[in-house]
């Protein structure tokens, strides 16, 4: 089964507000990764979060990764028009086969102008 | 031809034939990843290959899947015996440090995909 949770599934947002996507898991993560898919593209490498706690920065994107390592956000300020797409978290869980990356099922970020 | 790149973009077929979708992966990477994604979802893991040998194959869903990477370069994914079940998009992705290692290359780089439609 999925060990990996996102929510929400969907945000409609004005351009100009604030969107946060929120990954969840069970189990402890070993690190966790963020992607972007634009409609119609393939996933682009975002950001890698590994340690306990961690935040980190990139314009207007923050990442965060939780103390417990089970859970992890991103947080978009004054969203754009380009920031459209389905962002996935995606991770290696620690319990299971270090190779395997599992994603979530991905949040998609509808910016209306 | 700096990205990953993979053949064809889009493949129908029928129930009950096979194919074959190619991967061309990043020069020099060693690490070379299968995934299967359907509408609204995320990628589902299916096979990873370090160089020549899979290294973790416990995605496939079942033994009409099956994934070869013969000189640790290109890599094709067969399908038998086709199911309307398996339509998808097909992503291949490749990084330069295997999967699951710490170090800031572990990013994995992600083709075009493949869209198959299965009749």
């Amino acid at each position: 089964g999925q060990q990996v949770m996102q929510i929400p599934q969907y945000q409609h947002v004005q351009e100009g507000e604030d969107f946060t996507t929120y990954c969840n898991s069970s189990t402890t993560l070993s690190n966790i990764q963020w992607y972007k898919q634009r409609p119609g593209g393939h996933p682009v490498f975002l950001i890698q979060l590994v340690k306990s706690g961690e935040v980190k920065k990139q314009k207007r994107l923050t990442f965060q990764f939780g103390e417990a390592k089970k859970n992890s956000s991103l947080h978009i300020t004054a969203t754009q028009t380009t920031d459209v797409g389905t962002y996935f978290c995606a991770a290696h869980i620690s319990s299971g086969s270090a190779r395997q990356l599992t994603f979530g099922s991905g949040t998609q970020l509808t910016v209306l102008p | 031809g700096a990205g990953v790149s993979q053949t064809p973009s889009n493949k129908v077929t029928e129930k009950g034939k096979y194919v074959e979708l190619r991967c061309d992966p990043i020069s020099g990477h060693t690490a070379l990843y299968w995934y299967r994604q359907s509408l609204g979802q995320g990628p589902e893991f299916l096979i990873y290959f370090q160089g020549t040998g899979a290294a973790d194959d416990s995605g496939l869903p079942n033994d009409r899947f099956f994934a070869v990477r013969p000189e640790g370069s290109v890599s094709t994914l067969k399908i038998q015996r086709t199911e309307r079940g398996d339509s998808a998009v097909y992503l291949c992705a490749s990084s330069l440090t295997p999967s699951g290692s710490q170090g800031p290359r572990n990013e994995q780089f992600f083709g075009p995909g493949t869209r198959l439609t299965v009749l």
